[in-house]
């Protein structure tokens, strides 16, 4: 399957500051790479889908202007959390989604390893 | 993006004993897969079924696929203390959604 590397692995800040996540699918070209949130003993949240080349979707009640996405190439999505706050602390997973063939079923998501963000 | 229940939302076993879960949906999809995140970690792939399939092996773990229902379940047979993780559900519609995932401890 594919592999995704996430850097920083884990990240603390003070409030007020941003800090960014990469998130590099390292064995094939993602045009599409997706970006999660978890909290603790929670599932993961869909935050936004990066697109390389173009603008970044964003899920409902996502401020795309806090989360700032950027998919320079096709290995390479961005997240960027803008002036962090306490409430930002979670767990950000990054996804790529490895196709083969037409349809869709046997579409296949690999997650990234995670970064733990922690503000203060 | 959360579609999906598991069910239970907790399970406690006895290394050796069985496991199952189960994860029930609301909208058609194209596959299901389940995956294992161990505390503090990504999410791991473990296996994919289609909607057009009704079960599906590998190694110790065995899905099944009811779309009538909605419903799939995942079997871990043999539990090792390893396998203590949380695991969740994840349908392939036009997105991905995923359960609210079952946190499976094995007890050594």
């Amino acid at each position: 399957g594919a592999v995704v590397s996430q850097h920083p692995s884990w990240v603390i800040c003070k409030s007020g500051t941003s800090v960014k996540i990469e998130c590099r699918s390292l064995d094939f070209q993602a045009t599409t790479m997706f970006w999660y949130r978890q909290f603790p003993k929670q599932s993961l949240m869909l935050m936004a889908t990066s697109n390389e080349g173009s603008k970044a979707t964003y899920e409902q009640g996502v401020e795309k202007d806090k989360f700032l996405i950027n998919h320079a190439s096709l290995t390479l999505s961005t997240l960027t959390v803008t002036s962090a706050h306490p409430e930002d602390s979670s767990f950000y997973i990054c996804s790529v989604i490895q196709t083969s063939g037409r349809h869709s079923s046997t579409d296949t998501q690999y997650f990234g390893p995670g970064t733990r963000l922690t503000v203060l | 993006s959360q579609q999906g229940e598991e069910d239970p939302q907790a399970l406690s076993i006895q290394e050796g004993e069985n496991a199952t879960m189960n994860c029930s949906y609301k909208t058609s999809i194209n596959n299901l897969q389940w995956y294992r995140q161990n505390s503090g970690r990504g999410l791991v792939h473990l296996i994919l079924i289609r909607s057009n399939e009704r079960e599906k092996h590998s190694g110790r773990l065995r899905v099944t696929l009811d779309t009538s229902k909605k419903s799939s379940s995942l079997l871990i047979t043999a539990s090792r203390a390893a396998d203590t993780a949380s695991y969740f559900c994840a349908t392939r519609g036009n997105q991905f959604y995923f359960g609210t995932g079952t946190s499976l401890t094995v007890i050594p």
